[in-house]
């Protein structure tokens, strides 16, 4: 299957500094992305969509300006999380679609465990 | 809109047996489905995916099936071993959609020797 690298897969911070995570297509382009949050012992939730070249669209709940999402390229899509608080700490992680269509697979980045101290 | 249950939360066995993973899905108006497996602290990694016409999967061990018209898919392992410890994940796309997906709180598997 495709793969999709995520990067860092663990990173420590201080509460009011910005930490950027990446997401990247290896072995095709992805004109969408997505990121997910998933807290201890739950299931993954979608926090966006990332387009490439457009704005990304948030799903309800989700603060834009606290997680700015950039799709500048067809193989990489970044997740900045700013001024960020311990209650940030979570598991990012990204996925990316084989092609678009009703039919094609998801393929999931290796997490990146942020941890806000 | 869309609602993924899965059944059991947890499971625990011993190795060599045949185990049955349920997900259920309040939307059967689904484009595929996807089952995932999940070790502690990493990403997913994609197992076998549905599509809507189809109603059986296969890969190695694992065998999928889904019945859209009763919103229901299993997951099949046969003869666990303890390296299919994991969490295992089935999702769906977004009510009306195909690319967005909405995940179920998974089932926690442990196979001991």
């Amino acid at each position: 299957g495709a793969v999709v690298s995520q990067h860092p897969s663990r990173v420590i911070c201080k509460s009011g500094t910005s930490v950027k995570i990446e997401c990247r297509s290896l072995d095709f382009q992805a004109t969408t992305m997505f990121w997910y949050r998933q807290f201890p012992k739950q299931s993954l939730m979608l926090m966006a969509t990332s387009n490439e070249g457009s704005k990304a669209t948030y799903e309800q709940g989700v603060e834009k300006d606290k997680f700015l999402i950039n799709h500048a390229s067809l193989t990489l899509s970044t997740l900045t999380v700013t001024s960020a608080h311990p209650e940030d700490s979570s598991f990012y992680i990204c996925s990316a679609l084989g092609h678009e269509g009703a039919n094609t697979e998801a393929f999931f980045g290796q997490g990146t465990r942020l941890t806000v101290v | 809109k869309q609602e993924v249950t899965q059944i059991p939360a947890a499971l625990s066995v011993p190795e060599g047996e045949n185990l049955v993973l349920n997900c259920s899905f309040t939307d059967s108006a689904i484009y595929n489905l996807q089952w995932f497996r999940q070790d502690p602290g990493k990403g997913l990694t994609s197992l076998l995916l549905i599509q809507s016409s189809q109603r059986e999967q296969t890969s190695g061990r694992l065998n999928a099936s889904l019945d859209k018209s009763s919103g229901r898919s299993t997951l099949y392992i046969a003869a666990s071993q303890p390296g299919d410890s994991a969490t295992y994940l089935c999702a769906v796309p977004v009510s009306g959609g195909y690319n967005k997906l909405i995940f179920g709180a998974g089932t926690r598997l442990a196979v001991h020797p």
